[in-house]
């Protein structure tokens, strides 16, 4: 069946860092693939998406690729700020029974410190 | 400003009791979702109504019930059968077709006392 992995957390990094988090994917057909962010007590907001495959999302400094051949939509920030704390989503949506499903990933926490 | 609504942001059960979590949008979506979410998981799909008087089972529906009476208004039921209810509520919406975007509430967080 369709599924997301993502590396597990948590990720810990210095400000100004680097950042990957890894996401690979399982799915019948051409899925859209989106990554969410979580900010603490809080509910999912949309981070970027792209719906098609070498497709580009990006937002806020983030960037993904949707890359088919490798099932891959990594997530990156060339430097990441203490203000990126959350938990990091990655998700891909299908179309199930006529309505549009979405698959989340575990989570992966990501933790910056100044 | 157009958003989803959760309410109450905290809730507790008495062993036996039926709650209902509250979830109302006015972005004027057909679509809307229940998804719970446990520490270090994902979000699981509980219900989902695509229309107004219409609902189907997610993945884990047992335990659960929902109403769809209008279309900004979407409440999810944890009944006295959910034998483990305590986790974080999540409602989405969004319009009905496939690989768009879903917009997601800031959650109800349930407990057992």
């Amino acid at each position: 069946g369709d599924s997301v992995t993502q590396m597990e957390g948590p990720v810990t990094l210095s400000e100004e860092a680097f950042l990957t988090i890894n996401c690979t994917y399982t799915a019948t057909g051409y899925p859209s693939l989106f990554w969410y962010v979580q900010y603490p007590g809080e509910g999912l907001q949309l981070l970027l998406k792209a719906t098609k495959a070498d497709d580009k999302g990006s937002n806020k400094g983030f960037e993904a690729t949707y890359r088919k051949e490798t099932t891959s939509f990594h997530l990156e920030k060339g430097s990441v700020q203490v203000s990126d704390s959350a938990v990091y989503f990655c998700a891909l949506s299908v179309v199930s029974g006529g309505y549009n499903k979405l698959i989340f990933g575990a989570g992966t926490r990501l933790a910056v410190h100044p | 400003d157009g958003g989803i609504t959760q309410s109450p942001k905290y809730l507790f059960r008495k062993e036996g009791q039926n709650v209902t979590l509250s979830c109302e949008q006015n972005l004027n979506h057909d679509a809307m979702y229940w998804y719970r979410q446990d520490p270090g998981q994902g979000l699981r799909l509980i219900y989902y109504s695509q229309i107004v008087n219409d609902f189907q089972k997610g993945d884990i529906a047992e335990g659960y019930s929902v109403s769809r009476e209008k279309k900004e208004s979407f409440p999810l039921t944890v009944t006295s059968a959910q034998k483990n209810p305590t986790a974080f509520y999540l409602c989405a919406s969004s319009i009905p077709q496939g690989g768009v975007i879903q917009y997601f509430g800031a959650g109800t967080r349930l407990s057992v006392l």
